[in-house]
């Protein structure tokens, strides 16, 4: 079945910092492939999304590029802030049927400080 | 405009009870999707609804049942809660059995004692 692995956490940087978060897949078909961000007591935000291989999504200064040679879909961040902290997850969406579903990693806690 | 909106926010039962959550989708959405997010870990997909039938079932017991209304809102229902239930459970809407953006509500956290 689709599986997302995503780096583990927690991740701590100093504001400006330059942020990598990987995330690999396993999927059949096409999956579509999002992140989302959960900010402390709150539900999912969609952060950004790649529907289709070399797609590369990008939102608020982070980027993501689809890899489908290296199943791959690592979050970038060129000079984080404070405000980015929270918790960032790897979904892969894919079809059963008709019907769509999310699979999501585990989850990554990002924090940065001042 | 409304985004998605779960109730209640908070929920405390006893092992043994049943527990009836509620999601309303964001406006113009016809399908809801229901996620379990336990401490520290990703959503699991538990079950998915369009057209009042559920379509699509995650790896979940029967005790997880569900209901969508003509107005597309939904309910979950979990009975014989056990311990392991604790967790946040996410509603999320989207437009077209879910094949496009699905938008999360706040989540309901529901604590089993």
């Amino acid at each position: 079945g689709d599986s997302v692995t995503q780096m583990e956490g927690p991740v701590t940087l100093s504001e400006e910092a330059f942020l990598t978060i990987n995330c690999t897949y396993t999927a059949t078909g096409y999956p579509s492939l999002f992140w989302y961000v959960q900010y402390p007591g709150e539900g999912l935000q969609l952060l950004l999304k790649a529907t289709k291989a070399d797609d590369k999504g990008s939102n608020k200064g982070f980027e993501a590029t689809y890899r489908k040679e290296t199943t791959s879909f690592h979050l970038e961040k060129g000079s984080v802030q404070v405000s980015d902290s929270a918790v960032y997850f790897c979904a892969l969406g894919n079809s059963g049927g008709s019907n769509y579903k999310l699979t999501f990693g585990k989850g990554t806690l990002l924090t940065v400080n001042p | 405009d409304a985004g998605v909106t779960q109730s209640p926010t908070h929920l405390i039962k006893t092992r043994g009870q049943q527990v009836t959550l509620r999601c309303s989708p964001k406006s113009g959405h016809d399908t809801v999707s229901w996620y379990q997010q336990a401490l520290g870990q990703g959503p699991q997909f538990i079950f998915q609804y369009y057209e009042e039938e559920e379509r699509q079932r995650g790896n979940f017991p029967d005790r997880f049942s569900g209901h969508q209304f003509p107005n597309y809102s939904s309910e979950l229902n979990v009975n014989a809660l056990l311990l392991g239930d604790s967790a946040l459970y996410l509603c999320a809407s989207s437009f077209g059995q879910g094949r496009y953006e699905q938008y999360f509500g706040p989540g309901t956290r529901l604590t089993v004692t």
